[in-house]
């Protein structure tokens, strides 16, 4: 069946560090992929996604590309903020229905 | 903007008691979820339900049972409440079942049974 994979976390990074986050993915069609992120005490909410191979979601300073060749789809950010510090979720769904598949959640601390 | 309101954030409860949470969304969305989630498990799916009356078994759906009566609200029921189902629950909806479509999430309830 379809399954996300995501780096274990957590993960502590200074204020203005780059960040990386990895994701692969198992599907056996044409997938849609997402990142959401949930911050303290809150429900999640998208970050970003894509919907078919080479595609590239943004949001907010954060990217991920859809690469099929890899079953990837990594999320970066260039200089991350304190405001960043959250929980992060990949997860994908298949393209003819909404059954969400979602990794188990990297917890990310900026530092000052 | 999308709206998911669930009636509680936080839930202490006894074992045997039935527990009722309930989330109600204000777009007009088909498809509703109701997922647990469990610190290194990640998000795993309980129900959802793509119209009125409907309903589909997610992945874990032992223990639990649902009820769509209007199509802006969603229950979830926990018949008979144990200490592992103790978590934090979270419901979702989202417009149609096309596999592209967001899914827009309530803020959770945090379910303690004693």
């Amino acid at each position: 069946g379809n399954s996300v994979t995501q780096m274990e976390g957590p993960v502590t990074l200074s204020e203005e560090a780059f960040l990386t986050i990895n994701c692969t993915y198992t599907a056996t069609g044409y997938p849609s992929l997402f990142w959401y992120v949930q911050y303290p005490g809150e429900g999640l909410q998208l970050l970003l996604k894509a919907t078919k191979a080479d595609d590239k979601g943004s949001n907010k300073g954060f990217e991920a590309t859809y690469r099929k060749e890899t079953t990837s789809f990594h999320l970066e950010k260039g200089s991350v903020q304190v405001s960043d510090s959250a929980v992060y979720f990949c997860a994908l769904s298949e393209w003819d229905n909404n059954d969400m598949r979602f990794g188990a959640g990297t917890r990310l601390t900026v530092k000052p | 903007d999308v709206k998911v309101t669930q009636s509680s954030r936080y839930l202490v409860k006894r074992t045997g008691e039935k527990v009722f949470l309930e989330c109600v969304q204000d777009m007009d969305h088909e498809n509703m979820f109701w997922y647990r989630q469990d610190p290194g498990l990640g998000l795993r799916l309980i129900y959802f339900s793509y119209d009125v009356k409907m309903k589909e078994k997610g992945d874990i759906p032992e223990g639990y049972s649902v009820s769509r009566e209007k199509k802006e609200r969603f229950s979830l029921i926990l018949e008979s409440a144990s200490t592992n189902q103790t978590s934090m629950y979270l419901c979702a909806s989202s417009l149609s079942d096309r596999g592209q479509e967001t899914q827009y999430f309530g803020p959770g309830t945090r379910l303690l049974v004693l």
